[in-house]
């Protein structure tokens, strides 16, 4: 079955500085692999995927996410951090190979930027 | 925004009572997802469907029935409410490509459901 670790609950980062929110994953397949955020009393929207091709995956905000195959990994990035950035972010695997409907998410971890 | 409503926004029931969550799209999207969201667990999948009268089971379905007689409609059903069905409930819409889910998920505003 496959699932998503989310190492870190939280992550706090002055504004104006790169971030990392690190997210690694289990499947048996190939993995579609996604990056969700959550404001403060809002609902969840979609900000990347990987598919296939590119390991660099651009997305919404200004955030991009790096496929590391042999790592296991599909970590968020974005080279300087906003306040507004401030939010709860989800890593989510769905197993490609095996044709399995389910998407997975992880636990979530929450990202601070610092004014 | 993606056509989803939530029903009802805000739940409050006994033990022991039967609960049912409606989610409602407009998008004519086949993939429909129920996820709840609780502190420390993140978003955990309940049961999906990838399309009218087909669903399985997710991560934590024990306690939880669906059904999906119609494209828009999926319905979560609680037989039995516990205090641990306490949760904000999501549903997520998605379209298909292939023959599969994109993954591409677009959310509902939640269902809090409190359980006494």
């Amino acid at each position: 079955a496959q699932s998503v670790a989310q190492p870190e609950d939280q992550v706090n980062v002055a504004e104006g500085n790169p971030l990392t929110v690190k997210c690694t994953y289990s499947v048996s397949g190939n993995p579609y692999l996604f990056w969700y955020v959550q404001y403060p009393n809002r609902g969840l929207q979609f900000l990347l995927k990987y598919i296939t091709g590119d390991n660099l995956v651009k997305g919404s905000y200004g955030f991009e996410a790096e496929f590391n195959k042999s790592q296991t990994s599909f970590h968020l990035k974005k080279p300087s951090a906003l306040v507004s950035d401030s939010a709860l972010y989800f890593c989510a695997v769905r197993d490609e190979e095996n044709r399995d409907d389910k998407i997975i998410f992880g636990k979530g971890t929450r990202l601070h930027i610092l004014p | 925004d993606a056509g989803i409503t939530q029903s009802p926004r805000h739940k409050v029931t006994e033990t022991g009572t039967p609960v049912t969550l409606r989610c409602h799209q407009t998008e004519n999207h086949r993939y429909m997802y129920w996820y709840r969201q609780d502190p420390g667990h993140g978003l955990r999948l309940i049961h999906y469907s990838y399309g009218v009268k087909d669903t399985d089971k997710g991560e934590v379905s024990d306690g939880y029935s669906v059904s999906r007689s119609k494209t828009e409609d999926f319905l979560l059903t609680l037989e039995s409410a516990t205090s641990s069905q306490t949760s904000v409930y999501f549903c997520a819409i998605s379209e298909g490509t292939s023959g599969r889910p994109t993954g591409e998920l677009f959310f509902g505003e939640g269902s809090r459901l409190t359980v006494l």
